[in-house]
């Protein structure tokens, strides 16, 4: 069984720049969640894609977007790139779909992204 | 307000000693509860989980009990080993959001085993 794959691992990007980060769901599983975590801090949930739609949105402005492919895998863009955005972005992804809340995140090692 | 906290951020244990590692929540709405175990330079991995309908739940060398009471949740691990030193996060979803996978995280606790 194949786990989460997230790529690039690591990313220098400068201010204002975009940033596209890519992710390869756990075989099996169609649903697929975005974090990001700061240094020293819980995951932070961006949203989440269900059946190729958003399905639920965390505290982030509309510069945070994402697509979710038919194979699942999934995208997360940033554009106008902030300092405060270096942090680790986290991919996970279930099994469960719409409405259930008892199937565990299966999470990546992340990318680290790192704006000067 | 929606939180999810822990009481220590650091433990220190003995190798072979029973590690227990607590965790606070404030949302009495929320239905499921996560732990994972995050290691250096790798994502959160899934080690325990237990529904609001459930108050104790048992794995491999690993234990989580639920006290909805006074929104309590806690990981014990038997016989703690040198693997286990990471970083430990609760996690607590509402289901009612509709979005299983909008997780709210605490900051984690951070064990460190001494051999």
């Amino acid at each position: 069984e194949t786990g989460v794959t997230q790529s690039p691992t690591h990313l220098i990007k400068t201010r204002g720049q975009q940033v596209t980060l890519r992710c390869s769901s756990q075989s099996g599983h169609n649903t697929v969640s975005w974090y990001q975590q700061a240094l020293g801090q819980g995951p932070q949930f961006i949203f989440q894609y269900y059946r190729e739609e958003e399905n639920g949105r965390g505290n982030f402005p509309p510069r945070f977007s994402g697509l979710q492919f038919p194979n699942y895998s999934s995208e997360l863009n940033v554009n106008a790139l902030e300092l405060d955005d270096s942090a680790l972005y986290l991919c996970a992804s279930s099994a469960s779909g719409r409405g259930r809340a008892d199937s565990p995140l299966h999470f990546g090692n992340g990318t680290r992204l790192t704006v000067t | 307000g929606e939180s999810v906290g822990l009481h220590l951020p650091t433990l220190s244990v003995q190798e072979g000693d029973n590690s227990i590692i607590n965790c606070a929540y404030s949302n009495s709405a929320s239905d499921y509860f996560i732990w994972y175990k995050q290691e250096s330079g790798k994502g959160p991995q899934f080690i325990i989980d237990i529904r609001s309908n459930m108050d104790k739940r048992q794995g491999q060398r690993v234990t989580v009990l639920l006290n909805k009471t006074v929104k309590h949740l806690s990981l014990q691990i038997a016989a703690t080993q040198p693997g286990d030193s990471a970083v430990y996060f609760c996690a607590e979803n509402i289901g009612d959001r509709g979005s299983q996978g909008n997780l709210i995280f605490g900051k984690g606790t951070k064990l460190s085993v001494k051999p």
